[in-house]
């Protein structure tokens, strides 16, 4: 999985609780991604990071905040988690916003 | 808005014909393209991309075609093989990545 882990693999939570997934990289790329994946639609992009404390929201973002405080780390965070944000989330890179390499994704239920 | 979509999502194929993966995307202004493979409970694997200037790449095994003009893309896999039952999805390239949804390829035995 192109040196990305994300932590994690499974979790079961309870609506309301906060659920934080960590991304880790150890290829040095300078943009990473969250996603989601759900039946029935393609990868959607919740927010992405382009450097260092660099981030930007992507189409699905509401409930979701991102940090980046060094380049291998990414974190996405629920604040509160929603039945709606139970999904596969997925962690990507890229050196230069084309190519995608992806992780092996976090199982995420919200009961 | 603009998508990535595919013509079918599941196909068979027999061990050792070769497959084909249709997709057709409607942002003429996408620059690259790339297909991923999915296997069950794991992440997306890159297989091949194309830039928009080309408009075929091989690699091992594989081929991807694209036709600007009507804006397809295609994935072929020549001798498939047990281990290429997975989710096939293309993605292009207009400022971000934009998914399709896939197609679920089948190796009959």
């Amino acid at each position: 999985d192109a040196g990305i882990t994300q932590s994690p693999r499974h979790k079961v939570t309870e609506t309301g609780t906060p659920v934080t997934l960590r991304c880790h990289q150890t290829e040095n790329h300078r943009y990473m991604y969250w996603y989601r994946q759900d039946p029935g639609h393609g990868l959607r992009l919740i927010h992405y990071s382009y450097g260092v404390k660099d981030t930007d929201k992507g189409e699905v973002s509401d409930g979701y905040s991102v940090s980046r405080s060094k380049t291998e780390d990414f974190l996405l965070t629920l604040e509160s988690a929603t039945s709606s944000q139970t999904s596969v989330y997925f962690c990507a890179i890229s050196h230069d916003s084309y190519e995608q390499y992806f992780g092996p994704g976090t199982r995420l239920t919200v009961t | 808005g603009e998508s990535v979509g595919l013509h079918l999502p599941t196909l068979s194929v027999q061990e050792g014909d070769n497959s084909i993966i249709n997709c057709a995307y409607s942002n003429s202004a996408s620059d690259y393209f790339i297909w991923y493979k999915q296997e069950s409970g794991k992440g997306p694997q890159f297989i091949i991309d194309i830039r928009s200037n080309m408009d075929k790449r091989q690699g091992q095994r594989v081929t991807v075609l694209l036709n600007k003009t009507v804006k397809h893309l295609s994935l072929q896999i020549a001798a498939t093989q047990p281990g290429d039952s997975a989710v096939y999805f293309c993605a292009e390239h207009n400022e971000k990545l934009t998914f399709g949804t896939g197609t679920r390829l089948t190796i009959i035995p």
